[in-house]
């Protein structure tokens, strides 16, 4: 039981450059999101994905887009990679609503530089 | 939205002490209050949460409270250990069939002073 898993770990790009980052939940959950954490802040959600079928803007997700490719797995893609883009991005997953079911679980990240 | 405030952004303590962080949320409607310890370049890792219908939550060393009225919740670590050295994340959220969508607070370094 992998849990959330995020590839790749680390990830250089030039401005205008596109790449997607892939994660992947073994949890049989429901809902799936990303966040960015930028030096020294919180975390702020990008885009979710209620479930399969479904996804939904956050709180910044301007200059990306996602997709839920079945349950299991919900891509980021930067078509156009800008410096203010360097971050590193979590995913996480929960199972979604009701008692003990809104935890979210976190994968080890993606360290992303524009340069 | 919702804004979640966080307080103090940085927190040494003594090894024993004990800690206390304190966070505020805007959303009234918000009805699910989790907390998140992040070691230096590890993931955020869930250490308890308490939703809107309960006041107080305890796991061993670890207490959270909540006023609603007041609309603010408090971590507190007690009997503090240098492997409760981490940054601090509480957040809040609305838990519907919609998602989950967490807002954070901006964190708290801890630091443990053996």
């Amino acid at each position: 039981n992998a849990g959330v898993t995020q590839t790749p770990k680390f990830q250089v790009l030039k401005t205008g450059q596109s790449m997607t980052l892939q994660c992947a939940q073994d949890m049989n959950h429901n809902s799936m999101y990303w966040y960015r954490q930028d030096p020294g802040m919180g975390l702020r959600l990008i885009y979710y994905s209620a479930s399969e079928g479904t996804t939904d803007k956050g709180e910044v997700p301007n200059g990306y887009n996602v997709s839920r490719l079945n349950k299991r797995e919900f891509s980021l893609r930067l078509e156009s990679a800008a410096p203010s883009q360097t971050s590193v991005y979590f995913c996480a997953s929960s199972f979604g609503t009701g008692p003990g079911r809104g935890e979210q679980y976190f994968g080890p990240g993606t360290r992303l530089t524009v340069t | 939205g919702e804004n979640v405030e966080q307080h103090p952004s940085t927190l040494s303590v003594q090894e024993g002490d004990s800690a206390v962080i304190k966070c505020t949320y805007s959303d009234s409607a918000s009805n699910y209050f989790p907390w998140y310890k992040q070691e230096l370049g590890k993931r955020p890792q869930l250490i308890i949460d308490i939703r809107s219908n309960v006041g107080e939550k305890k796991d061993q060393r670890i207490a959270v409270t909540l006023n609603k009225t007041a609309k603010h919740f408090s971590l507190h670590i007690t009997e503090t250990q240098p492997e409760d050295s981490a940054v601090y994340f509480c957040a809040a959220s609305i838990v519907k069939a919609a998602g989950n969508k967490l807002t954070f607070g901006g964190g708290t370094r801890v630091l443990v002073k053996p």
